[in-house]
């Protein structure tokens, strides 16, 4: 069974600095997705990023880099020049490609931005 | 973009009752619909995936007969809490795939914005 890992119950940063949550995972698979959510205290899923397992090349979404390593299962969130919106819950989550779409989600990192 | 509704965000309700949460694509069709559950502080955890006309497929360890899902058409899901207990407040959330059944690809995931069921 496919299980994700946030080793990083909570965590902060401040205000214009960089951050950077962890994730592991561990499949047999090798065709599958991974994403970044936010969960801020509206309680409303966010994706940030998505990552395609057969992409070597790292995704990005403007201040928001994944660094993916296939090969060690990790799959860390890189949080560049933190603005305060960006406090929240950050959840890695996994999809094999071959499912209906169901994700599996790890137990999530409280990011704190202080000005 | 897709927007997924779900209704009510927050509920309220006396042990021994049923609560009915809707989850509805607003703009698209969702063949496929899937309920979490998410305790305080906890993760969002698969209750079930919901399929346009057939019977929803439930993870293990949830109770079928107590968490009724029915997705009767393309837009619509929903998840009835039957005898509510107060071990069953959490928020629920539903998310809907934007892809139709039968094909394999990268369809994104939309969530709706969760429901608070408090049972007293």
């Amino acid at each position: 069974a496919q299980t994700v890992t946030q080793s990083q119950p909570e965590m902060s940063v401040q205000e214009a600095e960089t951050v950077t949550l962890s994730c592991t995972y561990d499949t047999s698979e090798n065709n599958y997705y991974l994403f970044w959510y936010k969960q801020p205290p509206s309680r409303q899923m966010i994706l940030v990023i998505r990552q395609e397992a057969y992409k070597q090349q790292n995704a990005t979404e403007n201040r928001f880099s994944v660094n993916f390593q296939k090969a060690a299962k990790s799959f860390s969130l890189k949080i560049s020049d933190s603005q305060l919106g960006d406090t929240a819950m950050y959840f890695c989550a996994f999809r094999e490609r071959r499912s209906q779409g169901n994700l599996i989600f790890g137990k999530g990192t409280k990011l704190s931005v202080k000005p | 973009g897709a927007v997924v509704s779900q209704h009510p965000s927050w509920v309220i309700c006396k042990s021994g009752t049923s609560v009915k949460i809707e989850c509805r694509s607003l703009d698209f069709q969702a063949t496929t619909m899937f309920w979490y559950r998410q305790f305080p502080k906890q993760s969002l955890m698969l209750m079930a995936t919901s399929n346009e006309g057939s019977k929803a497929t439930y993870e293990q360890g949830v109770e079928k007969d107590k968490f009724l899902i029915n997705h009767a058409s393309l837009t619509l899901s929903t998840l009835t809490v039957t005898s509510a207990h107060p071990e069953d407040s959490s928020f629920y959330i539903c998310s809907a795939r934007v892809l139709p059944r039968g094909l394999i690809g990268d369809s994104p995931l939309h969530f709706g914005n969760g429901t608070r069921l408090t049972v007293t």
